[in-house]
C-alpha cells in the first residue's frame, strides 16, 4: 500500500464547476499537508499550505484536513481554464527535517 | 534569473556517458533538495542538503552523486545510468530545514537513458 494515495484521472470538468481533488494516507504521524500545482513542463508551486485538520480558504481554493479519516480535500470554485495542471498533494510528520511525502497527482482539465 | 533554474532542460545521454545536471536558486535559502519524478509515480525524494552538509540520502544508488560546493548551487552527477533512471529530476530550495519552510521548485532537467 502506498503511503498516500491519489487518483490519476484525468478529471475534465466544464469552465465554472467546482473541481473537488482529494488524497487518503495511512500515516497518522501526518500533521503538515500541501497541495502543490503543476503546469505542462514546468515544477511544481505550492498552493496550499494547512496544519493539522480543519479548512482553509484562499480565493477560489479551500482545502480541507480530516485527520481522524486520513482524508486530504482541495476544491476549486469557478474552476478556470487556467487551472488545467497536475495537482499533488503532500504532507509531512514534521519531525524529520523538511521531508515530504507526494502522492501521485491528479491530472486536472478544465474546458471552456 | 529568479526563483530555481536548473541546467540543462533536457538531456539525452547513453549509458555509459558521464553528465551533470545543475541547479541554482536565487532566493537566499539553505535548504535544497534533488527529487525524481518518474511516469505514474510519486516525486521521490532523492538527497538533501541544509548548509552544503548532507542530511539526506534516499537509498539512492551510487550511479547518482550530488554535490553541494555553496549554498546557492546543488549540481547532480550522473554516470553509467540505466533506462530506468528516465525520469524528470527536479531541483528544489527552503530557507531552512522545518516542515513549515515552502519548497520552491525549479523546472525540472528532463532525462533521457538509451
Amino acid at each position: 500500500q502506498k503511503e498516500v494515495e491519489q487518483d490519476p484521472g484525468p478529471l475534465s470538468v466544464p469552465e465554472g464547476a467546482i473541481v473537488s481533488l482529494n488524497c487518503t494516507y495511512s500515516n497518522s504521524a501526518f500533521q503538515y499537508f500541501m497541495w502543490y500545482r503543476q503546469y505542462s513542463r514546468k515544477g511544481p508551486e505550492l498552493l496550499m499550505y494547512t496544519y493539522s485538520s480543519g479548512n482553509k480558504e484562499d480565493g477560489r481554493f479551500t482545502a480541507q484536513v480530516d485527520k481522524s479519516s486520513k482524508y486530504i480535500s482541495l476544491f476549486i470554485r469557478d474552476s478556470q481554464p487556467s487551472d488545467s495542471a497536475t495537482y499533488l498533494c503532500a504532507m509531512s510528520a514534521g519531525n524529520a527535517g523538511n521531508m515530504l511525502t507526494f502522492g501521485g497527482g491528479t491530472r486536472l482539465m478544465v474546458k471552456p | 534569473e529568479t526563483g530555481v533554474t536548473q541546467t540543462p532542460r533536457h538531456l539525452v545521454m547513453g549509458m555509459t556517458n558521464k553528465k551533470s545536471l545543475k541547479c541554482e536558486q536565487h532566493l537566499g535559502h539553505n535548504a535544497m533538495y534533488w527529487y525524481k519524478q518518474s511516469a505514474k509515480k510519486p516525486l521521490e525524494l532523492m538527497f538533501v542538503y541544509n548548509f552544503k552538509e548532507q542530511t539526506e540520502n534516499n537509498s539512492v544508488p551510487s550511479r547518482f552523486s550530488p554535490e553541494c560546493p555553496n549554498s546557492s548551487h546543488l549540481f547532480l552527477h550522473l554516470h553509467t545510468l540505466q533506462p530506468e533512471d528516465s525520469a524528470l529530476y527536479l531541483c528544489a530550495s527552503s530557507q531552512e530545514l522545518v516542515s513549515t519552510d515552502t519548497q520552491y521548485f525549479g523546472p525540472g532537467t528532463r532525462l533521457t537513458v538509451l
